[in-house]
């Protein structure tokens, strides 16, 4: 298995809604990553867990709660979104010791 | 500051036409330097890496890329392009365990 998959493809939540984003891989990759990424512009980092725990933050606000169950499996979890927070949600991954990251296809998220 | 520069937003071609998509870094991003490529509605393709060696780096659909230490660049160069490449292209310097994205250079193929 040689990518990155990510769960669901497209997703549409209400301002007070909970939902959650899922990202997997089965590569033995032990550095993870979520970015975001609007329309015409660069991923920007959000988080990025190493041997399953955050080692990065980039000041995001606490509405993103990001999880880390085990060395497969990342999650995103989403509460009281603004219709800002609408774009394409990336996950990633590196194998240990190597900076390249594999992406996943992200889910296109719209916060009506 | 760390940055990596894409020169041009937007690259227009011919098909069958050579393109080069211009990327320059700061010295302070590792010399670690990627190329991907994100098509319509997709994640993002790594389509080469130079980490060490050879300053000529081959990567995949045929693309390459030359990394130049004096001029701090590591242009993309492809001798004929398809109509299937046209993507968002983005040049990418690691720096403490991140990823340096440039701006994206959109390569447009016209028939």
């Amino acid at each position: 298995d040689t990518e990155v998959t990510q769960t669901p493809k497209h997703l549409v939540m209400g301002m007070t809604n909970k939902k959650s984003l899922k990202c997997e891989q089965h590569m033995g990759h032990r550095a993870m990553y979520w970015y975001k990424q609007k329309a015409k512009k660069p991923p920007e980092l959000m988080f990025v867990y190493s041997y399953e725990k955050l080692s990065i933050n980039e000041s995001v606000p606490s509405r993103f709660s990001p999880e880390c169950p085990n060395s497969s499996l990342l999650n995103l979890h989403l509460h009281a979104l603004q219709p800002e927070d609408s774009a394409l949600y990336l996950c990633a991954s590196s194998p240990p010791g190597v900076d390249e990251q594999y992406f996943g296809p992200g889910t296109r998220l719209t916060v009506t | 500051a760390q940055s990596v520069t894409q020169l041009d937003s937007q690259v227009p071609v011919f098909e069958e036409a050579p393109v080069e998509l211009r990327c320059n870094y700061s010295s302070s991003v590792s010399v670690y330097l990627f190329w991907y490529v994100q098509y319509p509605n997709q994640g993002l393709q790594l389509l080469l890496k130079y980490l060490s060696g050879s300053t000529l780096v081959k990567g995949i659909n045929g693309f390459e890329a030359e990394f130049n230490k004096s001029q701090t660049s590591f242009h993309l160069r492809k001798p004929s392009v398809h109509i299937s490449d046209t993507a968002e292209y983005f040049c990418a310097g690691s720096s403490a365990s991140k990823i340096i994205f440039g701006s994206g250079t959109r390569l447009s193929i016209r028939p």
